[in-house]
């Protein structure tokens, strides 16, 4: 099993949409949770964090971390062509590795 | 402006060669890493450097090699023992003031076996 799952999608959405993206993990020692993205041939760059349980919202996007349940997500409200993406859950103990999720490929079409 | 800079952005390698990528950073971040992205995989990490003249494998180290003489710099080496390379690679680096930050992340070289 591996440490975090992660659907692949592809996940096709019309525009102005409400898209939730999601995660699991295994391990409870995980304390920082990270959103990034990456469009097609593009380095990734991180779009949400959050520490711990709880939610953080930033514009159109929200970030959410349910400890109990091992289960994070990333909400994007009126969705956009320009967010077509993939997204990648990340998150880490207090040491610098993270790791990452396999990441969600995102189609959003006019 | 501060960030990573990765090259080239595109490289070709013949069988049984060795090629260099460069990994330059000026965030006066101390750690650097190095994924390798194939699709339907997502990020494994090859190599990783907490510190200056020191680092250690990641879960995917056969058939490569790093030095990490400067703070700014993390060239990864392909070697003519990684039967698979092709792939895109990723440089990224993360500050110790900065660890609730997550990593910045290099554009990637996307390196092809012809």
């Amino acid at each position: 099993q591996k440490e975090v799952e992660q659907d692949p999608g592809p996940l096709s959405v019309p525009e102005g949409a409400i898209v939730s993206l999601n995660c699991t993990y295994s391990n409870s020692a995980f304390q920082y949770f990270m959103w990034y993205r990456q469009y097609s041939r593009k380095g990734p760059e991180l779009l949400m964090y959050t520490y711990s349980s709880g939610n953080k919202e930033d514009g159109r996007f929200t970030a959410q971390v349910d400890k109990s349940s091992k289960y994070i997500s990333l909400f994007i409200r009126d969705s956009q062509p320009s967010d077509s993406a993939t997204y990648l859950c990340a998150m880490r103990f207090n040491t610098d590795k993270l790791i990452f999720g396999t990441g969600t490929r995102l189609q959003v079409f006019p | 402006d501060g960030g990573i800079t990765q090259s080239p952005k595109y490289l070709f390698r013949k069988e049984g060669q060795n090629v260099t990528l460069s990994c330059e950073q000026n965030l006066n971040h101390d750690a650097m890493y190095w994924y390798r992205q194939d699709p339907g995989q997502g990020l494994r990490l090859i190599y990783y450097s907490q510190i200056v003249n020191d680092f250690q494998k990641g879960d995917i180290a056969e058939g490569y090699s790093v030095s990490r003489e400067k703070k700014e710099s993390f060239p990864l080496t392909v070697t003519s023992a990684q039967k698979n390379p092709t792939a895109f690679y990723l440089c990224a680096s993360s500050g110790r003031q900065g660890l609730n930050y997550g990593y910045t992340f290099g554009s990637g070289t996307r390196l092809t076996v012809v």
